[in-house]
């Protein structure tokens, strides 16, 4: 199947600094990347839909100011949460679909887990 | 909006044991359906999948999963659990807008 990576696999800041964790597709071009964020001992849940050379697609109650979505190229989605406070540490998950799987299976990254202390 | 249920949020089984974990879901259309399976540190794992067709499922390491309709269901199973299997395993559903809704996970601690 397609392999999906993300750097870093964990980072710790300080509270007020601002982290970007990356989201590759490795073996197909992914016109649609999205972002979850699952907290401990929960679900996934779905903060946005990264697309490629547009705007991110929010979902409700997620800060588009504070969770930044760049979406630079077809193999590359960046998520940089800014002035990072420790209500933020989390685990954050990347996903792609790959076309030549005919977009019906979802990949996912390794994830990145962040602390902020 | 869709959602899914895992009603069993913590499930402790003996070494082969059968296993059978619930997922039902809220949704009116026609729906794509899939488990997956997270081992300590690691990362989501597809086990199954149903798109259509026969609706009982196999998958990966003895698991299947059997899709009715009626019952808005997708339930899990296992006919003998081993040690290994001790993970989080997630229902999901896909209504076609791409982006999955995910259930609240069950986690599955096999005793040897």
């Amino acid at each position: 199947g397609a392999v999906v990576s993300q750097h870093p696999s964990w980072v710790i800041c300080k509270s007020g600094t601002s982290v970007k964790i990356e989201c590759r597709s490795l073996d197909f071009q992914a016109t649609t990347m999205f972002w979850y964020r699952q907290f401990p001992k929960q679900s996934l849940m779905l903060m946005a839909t990264s697309n490629e050379g547009s705007k991110a697609t929010y979902e409700q109650g997620v800060e588009k100011d504070k969770f930044l979505i760049n979406h630079a190229s077809l193999t590359l989605s960046t998520l940089t949460v800014t002035s990072a406070h420790p209500e933020d540490s989390s685990f954050y998950i990347c996903s792609a679909r790959d076309p030549s799987e005919g977009y019906n299976e979802q990949f996912f990254g390794p994830g990145t887990r962040l602390t902020v202390l | 909006a869709q959602s899914v249920s895992q009603h069993n949020h913590h499930v402790i089984l003996s070494e082969a044991a059968s296993l059978e974990l619930g997922c039902n879901y809220s949704y009116g259309g026609t729906v794509n359906l899939f488990w997956y399976v997270q081992y300590p540190g690691q990362h989501l794992q597809l086990l199954l999948k149903y798109f259509s067709g026969d609706p009982l499922v196999k998958g990966i390491k003895g698991f299947e999963a059997e899709f009715i309709k009626s019952k808005f269901s997708f339930n899990l199973r296992k006919p003998s659990v081993q040690w290994s299997d001790t993970a989080e395993y997630f229902c999901a559903l896909d209504t076609g807008r791409r982006a999955l809704t995910f259930g609240s996970g069950t986690r599955l601690q096999v005793q040897p």
